[in-house]
């Protein structure tokens, strides 16, 4: 079946710093990445969607300075957390969509940031 | 945008006992709603999902009902067993020819008691 890998699974900052998170398919061509963030007990947000190629488009209330999206090739996205505060900590996770695949997503297996 | 809203939050089931959780959606142009199972920590599960072709689809001990007039879609497990406890979402998407956004309900916490 199709695998999102997604890196790091924990990450622990300092206030001010940057993180940056990854995801690649590695049974497919992601041409969409969709980059979701879910605080404790409750839903997955949709922070942003990405195309290959192309700038991201980001949800209402989501600052696209701050939260920097790259999808360069069909295989890799990433999201940058620059200038991470406490109240940026959550669980941070990407899902993969392909033109190819009928209404499939398959997830990345999330990223637990703490910003200290 | 599409909203979906799901009930109840919580739900505390006897082991062996139904257990029912229902979702409704704003967007009439959404056609696929999958369910998701997530424990603590985890990335989401795809437990089953239905698309707007059928009104009914069932595996095993879990089965899904959509009813599109109505615009709402229940999720129904029988005979629970303590490891179905988690959290469950549902969610839904618009067909927009690829690159589907999908905007998650507000989750589900199942408790599946001995």
């Amino acid at each position: 079946g199709a695998v999102v890998s997604q890196h790091p699974s924990r990450v622990i900052c300092k206030s001010g710093t940057s993180v940056k998170i990854e995801c690649r398919s590695l049974d497919f061509q992601a041409t969409t990445m969709f980059w979701y963030r879910q605080f404790p007990k409750q839903s997955l947000m949709l922070m942003a969607t990405s195309n290959e190629g192309s700038k991201a488009t980001y949800e209402q209330g989501v600052e696209k300075d701050k939260f920097l999206i790259n999808h360069a090739s069909l295989t890799l996205s990433t999201l940058t957390v620059t200038s991470a505060h406490p109240e940026d900590s959550s669980f941070y996770i990407c899902s993969a969509n392909a033109l190819d695949r009928d209404y499939g997503y398959t997830f990345g297996s999330g990223t637990r940031l703490t910003v200290v | 945008g599409e909203n979906v809203e799901q009930h109840p939050s919580t739900l505390s089931v006897q082991e062996g006992d139904s257990a029912v959780i229902k979702c409704t959606y704003s967007d009439s142009a959404s056609n696929y709603f999958p369910w998701y199972k997530q424990e603590l920590g985890k990335r989401p599960q795809l437990i089953i999902d239905i698309r707007s072709n059928v009104g009914e689809k069932k595996d095993q001990r879990i089965a899904v009902t959509l009813n599109k007039t109505a615009k709402h879609f229940s999720l129904h497990i029988t005979e629970t067993q303590p490891e179905d406890s988690a959290v469950y979402f549902c969610a839904a998407s618009p067909v927009t020819g690829g690159g589907n956004k999908l905007t998650f309900g507000t989750g589900t916490q199942l408790k599946v008691e001995l």
